[in-house]
């Protein structure tokens, strides 16, 4: 199970974190993505972190704005979003990888948390 | 833009078949192992194919997937009303570093 929180709506070159509480699966046996999807538009692959946290990996379209992290000791995820805009509006979900650093496909997928970037 | 490329839509009448094309290139399909999302509108993205051709458990054998070079295939038979979504390929890009999702296909049942 995966559960998303800290969405909400900010101002553009706001910031906002997200987390994404993990239970049922040993949390730090597997990397973990931020997959997001704007309105009316396809899924976007945003980040993804190694079970160990040695490894990040990011969209261009966020590199150097987003930061993914996760905390093993409490089986959390969280993405750090800064300089935010417009075009970061979106569900934003969490999605379970298949192995400490794999990403060969995502399950399961978190319920998703809503960032609207607006003023 | 997505580096994967799917139809807009497909459509077919209830009990037929619809296939959904997905094609990439040799920096992703061509070396990765491809996957399959359905999305009924206003849900979670659910996983449906992984490793080109696996099934999740759950997942009915009227879903099957299949890849060829640089594209892959999800086909869909005895369509039913219930399987009206939106459908993503993905895969690992290995020149981006990072995953990558089909443009994605509505599939509407007549």
């Amino acid at each position: 199970q995966l559960l998303e929180s800290g969405g909400g709506l900010v101002q553009p070159g706001g910031s906002l974190r997200l987390s994404c509480a993990a239970s049922g699966f040993t949390f730090s046996s597997y990397a973990i993505n931020w997959v997001r999807q704007g309105p009316g538009k396809g899924l976007e692959w945003v980040s993804g972190i190694s079970g160990g946290s040695e490894f990040t990996y990011y969209a261009e379209s966020v590199k150097g704005r987003f930061t993914i992290s996760r905390d093993n000791s409490k089986d959390t995820l969280y993405l750090q979003m800064d300089s935010l805009r417009a075009d970061d509006t979106a569900v934003y979900y969490c999605a379970k990888s298949t192995g400490p650093n794999h990403y060969h496909w995502f399950d399961p997928w978190g319920q998703g948390t809503l960032v609207t970037v607006s003023s | 833009q997505s580096v994967l490329t799917q139809p807009p839509s497909v459509s077919a009448a209830p009990g037929q078949k619809v296939t959904i094309s997905c094609s990439g290139s040799s920096s992703n399909i061509g070396n990765q192992y491809v996957s399959w999302y359905q999305q009924v509108p206003g849900t979670t993205p659910k996983l449906l194919i992984y490793e080109n051709n696996k099934r999740p458990s759950g997942i009915p054998d009227r879903f099957s997937g299949s890849k060829s070079g640089t594209s892959a295939t999800l086909g869909i038979t005895g369509l039913q009303t219930g399987d009206e979504a939106d459908y993503y390929c993905g895969t690992w890009d290995s020149s981006l570093r990072g995953y990558v999702f089909g443009t994605g296909t509505k599939v509407t049942v007549l």
